[in-house]
């Protein structure tokens, strides 16, 4: 039973305009999430986090919304990049310990287009 | 600082037959991780040393795969016999443990990509 759902499996955007992924959880343990972008062949790196005491955190042109009572997250990136085109996985950790393994959704491939 | 690497990038085995994939961490990571990603399916945890104890091997499929990290430096998975069921990517990532800070991101190499036949 997947705990961090990405139930968008792809997503296409146009250039300059807004891309917005999205990112559900069950397990109300979870108090830290974390968005990775991953290139083909390469790892996923990250990119952004937000801890279940915010409800929002920016990093330049990202942005990471927590709705706690939804169990939703989203990441907001404007303007999109041909650069941004990756796949993006959305991760979460529960609060007992701040070394535990990440839960891991199926991620979202992300096209921007020029 | 060098990152996680992996060696080796891509592998392609017979049914049965035994591999070893490789992970140095970034020097100075205590903790280091293993997931697996099947095509089109999500990152999923297989296990978690923390120096050279596992900490958390509860993602272990089944006793066909075995990890090691002798002397909390780097670590070896080896899958023995494999099946074909064991394709996929096999990532490790690692991270440091800070005091006074409980998140601490992972950093990931680019992967063993495992094909058996």
């Amino acid at each position: 039973d997947q705990q961090v759902k990405q139930n968008s499996p792809s997503l296409s955007v146009q250039e300059g305009r807004i891309s917005i992924l999205n990112c559900d959880y069950t397990n109300s343990m979870f108090d830290y999430f974390l968005w990775y972008k991953k290139y083909p062949a390469e790892g996923p790196t990250f990119l952004i986090s937000i801890s279940s005491i915010k409800d929002k955190n920016e990093d330049g042109r990202f942005t990471v919304f927590l709705n706690k009572s939804a169990k939703h997250l989203s990441l907001h990136i404007v303007p999109s990049q041909p650069g941004d085109s990756a796949v993006y996985f959305c991760a979460a950790r529960d609060r007992n310990s701040g070394n535990t393994p990440l839960v891991f959704g199926k991620g979202t491939r992300l096209s921007v287009i020029a | 600082e060098a990152g996680v690497t992996q060696f080796p990038s891509h592998s392609v085995i017979e049914k049965g037959q035994t591999v070893t994939l490789r992970c140095d961490p970034i020097s100075g990571h205590d903790n280091l991780y293993w997931y697996r990603r099947v095509m089109g399916k999500e990152i999923k945890f297989l296990l978690h040393f923390v120096k050279e104890s596992k900490q958390d091997e509860s993602g272990m499929p089944n006793n066909r795969f075995l990890a090691e990290r002798t002397g909390g430096t780097y670590s070896t998975l080896k899958v023995q016999p494999a099946e074909l069921e064991d394709s996929g990517v096999y990532f490790c990532a690692s991270s440091q443990t800070q005091q006074g800070k409980v998140n601490s991101p992972l950093h990931f190499g680019n992967g063993t990509r495992l094909t058996v036949t």
